[in-house]
């Protein structure tokens, strides 16, 4: 149980244009998502929060109006990177939580997006 | 807020041999302290948990200990084998997010 999916696994873009990463949770209601940054050999630095049915909350230093994160369902948060620049090119990884579950806090990763913005 | 450190960066142990890798917590009101381990371009897997109310918890080869008063909490592996090589991390969770340590090289020599 508490699988979560993320699509694409991969992407490569032209500077400007933008970039949609879905992430799923396949078997369990998730009212609460995350989306992490990763560049390499680093930790996973959380972007923002994302709640179902209200607005995300972003973290420090990230720019809200250039990372846009819908959680319109209980099992569907998507981040669209805008006007996606060299510097984005990251991998991406959202995470969920089951409030079902008898672990509240534990957080289940999706597989990741590594964008490559050219 | 929490501030998760972790250490070492990077560990390098004989095949057979104990691995230990330390985290501390700044928060108290942290009570959730995972550990995952993440292979180059996957996901990261939580291979053990542990929270505040325990001291101690292991998972065949696998274990982590907690010390709430010094607020550090450790990850220990044995029997170390050429699969555990891997990037580990902790947490700390004071409420639903994760705080994260800056991530351990665990390399395994044969």
């Amino acid at each position: 149980g508490a699988v979560v999916s993320q699509h694409p696994s991969w992407v490569i873009c032209k500077s400007g244009t933008s970039v949609k990463i879905e992430c799923r949770s396949l078997d369990f209601q998730a009212t609460t998502m995350f989306w992490y940054r990763q560049f390499p050999k680093q930790s996973l630095m959380l972007m923002a929060t994302s709640n179902e049915g209200s607005k995300a909350t972003y973290e420090q230093g990230v720019e809200k109006d250039k990372f846009l994160i819908n959680h319109a369902s209980l099992t569907l948060s998507t981040l669209t990177v805008t006007s996606a620049h060299p510097e984005d090119s990251s991998f991406y990884i959202c995470s969920a939580t089951d409030p079902s579950g008898s672990s509240y806090n534990e957080q289940f990763f999706g597989p990741g997006t590594r964008l490559t913005v050219l | 807020g929490e501030n998760v450190e972790q250490h070492p960066s990077t560990l390098s142990v004989q095949e057979g041999d104990s691995a230990v890798i330390k985290c501390t917590y700044s928060d108290s009101a942290s009570n959730y302290f995972p550990w995952y381990k993440q292979e180059l371009g996957k996901r990261p897997q939580l291979i053990i948990d542990i929270r505040s109310n325990v001291g101690e918890k292991k998972d065949q080869r696998i274990a982590v200990t907690l010390n709430k008063t010094a607020k550090h909490f450790s990850l220990h592996i044995t029997e170390t084998q050429p699969e555990d090589s891997a990037v580990y991390f902790c947490a700390a969770s004071p409420n639903y997010q994760l705080i994260w340590g800056a991530g351990t090289k665990l390399i395994i020599k044969p």
